[in-house]
């Protein structure tokens, strides 16, 4: 079946620094691949998307490409600000799973001033 | 737009009780799904749907029960409440599935 994996946190960071939170998956065919963001309290938004190889997602200074020979899909940001905190989520969707989502475990994000 | 409305917000059940949380949309979505979010385990089905009148199972279906009479509303039933139960339930929305989906904000049940 489909997998997600990426990295356990909490990750820790100070104002401006580089962001990495790593992802790789296992599906079969061609799944779409997301990143969602959890704020405190507060649902799961979608922040960037790729639906198929070699697309880069973006959206607020984040970045992500999907990355076929790797099974991967990787969250960037090159400055990283206090209002960044939050739990990231990576999640894949494939047509061989009724396009469900299938996520990972999240990754707590923490950015001090 | 209102997007993905979830009811209740908060809910306090005893052991053996039932209940139903609600769960609407007004985007004109086919595919509704149902996760429950527990520590360290990131978010798993429970039950979806890929438009009126039709249901599937997801990953722990086990003690919940949905229906979709109409496009817009997709309930869970908790049919007899126990602790293993106690999450927060996130209902979601999408076009098709693999453009992302529209989660509601969240129903946070605690079963004593």
């Amino acid at each position: 079946g489909n997998s997600v994996t990426q990295m356990e946190g909490p990750v820790t960071l100070s104002e401006e620094a580089f962001l990495t939170i790593n992802c790789t998956y296992t599906a079969t065919g061609y799944p779409s691949l997301f990143w969602y963001v959890q704020y405190p309290g507060e649902g799961l938004q979608l922040l960037l998307k790729a639906t198929k190889a070699d697309d880069k997602g973006s959206n607020k200074g984040f970045e992500a490409t999907y990355r076929k020979e790797t099974t991967s899909f990787h969250l960037e940001k090159g400055s990283v600000q206090v209002s960044d905190s939050a739990v990231y989520f990576c999640a894949l969707s494939s047509p061989n799973a009724g396009n469900m989502l299938t996520f990972g475990g999240g990754t707590r994000l923490m950015v001090k001033p | 737009n209102a997007g993905v409305t979830q009811t209740p917000k908060f809910q306090v059940l005893k052991t053996g009780q039932s209940m139903t949380l609600q769960c609407a949309q007004d985007m004109n979505h086919e595919y509704m799904s149902w996760y429950r979010q527990d520590p360290g385990m990131g978010l798993r089905l429970i039950h979806y749907s890929v438009g009126a009148g039709i249901t599937d199972q997801g990953e722990v279906p086990n003690g919940y029960n949905v229906s979709r009479s109409t496009t817009e509303d997709f309930p869970l039933r908790l049919l007899s409440a126990a602790p293993s139960q106690t999450s927060v339930y996130f209902c979601a929305s999408s076009d098709r599935g693999n453009y992302g989906y529209t989660f509601g904000s969240g129903t946070r049940l605690t079963v004593v």
